[in-house]
């Protein structure tokens, strides 16, 4: 099977740098995905690692230790908008992909 | 351009009742999921559906609970009898294929209430 654990919540202030962090267990590995979620709204996609290293996009970079079965989710220049719950996701090559519960991010002033 | 378009967006039944719960994808994908949304958790994949075809429906339970692409009109998740146990928000997603790299376009989801 699949589970991947993240931290339930994490707090930080306007214009910091914020990091998510993500370690997972899976059988076949085809990669790691991160999805934002505002106020249970539709979860939009943000980024994909098949491999080890730093994905850049904007202020939101990602990384993937594939060895550690880590990878987290950098927030930079953090704004109030950044607010909303962080998904990692394993998907397959098959479709299906395996959600971890969510980080929810407080931006505060 | 259309994204991933669910209705209703609340839905309210009494237990016992059915739910149908309707999804149409983005024009050109023929890849269409379901999952369902706890509160304060994580999304749980229910059913991977292509046109005419159930791919994987590993995630959804045994018992009153099926899906549907058909040929014309959008993907259909129907819960017959439902229990308060089956409140929860329904995600419709799609996609163009099914690589690992693919994105999942996700639609705004169905808020069912079961009273």
């Amino acid at each position: 099977g699949q589970s991947l654990e993240q931290p339930s919540e994490v707090t930080a202030v306007e214009g910091a740098i914020v990091q998510i962090n993500c370690t997972y267990q899976t059988s076949g590995f085809y990669g790691l995905s991160w999805y934002q979620q505002h106020d249970g709204g539709a979860p939009t996609f943000l980024s994909y690692n098949a491999l080890d290293g730093l994905e850049e996009t904007g202020r939101f970079s990602s990384f993937l230790s594939r060895s550690d079965s880590y990878g987290y989710l950098l927030l930079q220049e953090l704004q109030m908008k950044d607010s909303a719950s962080y998904f990692c996701a394993l998907p397959t090559n098959a479709g299906k992909s395996t959600f971890g519960d969510g980080t929810t991010l407080t931006v505060k002033p | 351009n259309a994204g991933v378009m669910q209705n209703p967006r609340h839905l309210v039944r009494r237990r016992g009742q059915e739910a149908r719960l309707r999804c149409s994808p983005m024009k050109g994908h023929s890849h269409v999921y379901w999952y369902r949304q706890l509160p304060e958790e994580g999304l749980k994949f229910m059913v991977y559906l292509q046109k005419e075809n159930i791919i994987d429906e590993s995630g959804m339970p045994k018992e009153r609970f099926s899906a549907e692409f058909p040929k014309e009109g959008p993907s259909i998740l129907r819960i017959q009898q439902v229990v308060r146990g089956d409140s929860a928000a329904y995600f419709c997603a799609s996609s163009l294929g099914t690589a690992s790299n693919e994105k999942l376009f996700f639609g705004s989801g169905t808020q069912l209430s079961v009273l």
